[in-house]
């Protein structure tokens, strides 16, 4: 069992909505949490950084983590076309070498 | 400010043949890593540096992967020799290092061994 899980979906939705991104980890002395947005044939580009457990709000993007539950989400308020994407969660116990989980493939729909 | 730089972009080699990649991280940045990324995975870990110093190097095979990182700036990872699994995208990263540990990547160079 790897320590961090996520769905790789395809996960498809319209234009406008409200996307949920999540997932789950076996290591509770994970500190640090990240998500990741890489396009095809691209490199993953930081979008959000958490250190221990709270929110965290960036423009549409809003990051949570439940170190309780070992449960991160990420969330897409007004979705775009141009957020069409792979999700990466990425986590850490000292902020250094990073767990990565497979990624979500997310297609908002115009 | 240029951000990560590796190349080549891609690349192809049979099997048994060496392959190098260069990776070239953001100025002032100590903290150098490579990972791998196999098709529908996330990146795996290979090498973390701290400026010269391989701090981080358990999930690097060293039958035939090397790394370098001469004057705590460029670094290269080499393979000698590729196999058929060794097909990935090799993804470099760098952060500021102390506690400032944001990681930024590269575009990666896609290796394809036949």
């Amino acid at each position: 069992q790897k320590e961090v899980e996520q769905d790789p979906g395809p996960l498809s939705v319209p234009e406008g909505a409200i996307v949920s991104l999540n997932c789950t980890y076996s290591n509770s002395a994970f500190q640090y949490f990240m998500w990741y947005r890489q396009y095809s044939r691209k490199g993953p580009e930081l979008l959000m950084y958490t250190y221990s457990s709270g929110n965290k709000e960036d423009g549409r993007f809003t990051a949570q983590v439940d170190k309780s539950s070992k449960y991160i989400s990420l969330f897409i308020r007004d979705s775009q076309p141009s957020d069409s994407a792979t999700y990466l969660c990425a986590m850490s116990l000292s902020g250094y070498a990073l767990n990565f989980g497979k990624g979500t493939s997310l297609l908002v729909t115009p | 400010e240029a951000g990560v730089v590796q190349s080549p972009r891609y690349k192809i080699i049979e099997k048994k043949q060496p392959v190098a990649f260069w990776c070239n991280p953001i100025s002032g940045h100590n903290t150098l890593y490579w990972y791998r990324q196999n098709l529908g995975q996330g990146p795996e870990l290979l090498i973390r540096y701290e400026n010269e110093e391989a701090v981080d190097d358990s999930q690097l095979p060293k039958d035939r992967f090397s790394a370098e990182r001469l004057k705590g700036v460029d670094s290269t990872l080499k393979i000698q020799p590729a196999e058929l699994g060794d097909s990935a995208v090799y993804l470099c990263a760098s952060s500021k290092g102390g506690f400032d540990t944001e990681a930024f990547f590269g575009q990666g160079t896609r290796l394809t061994v036949v």
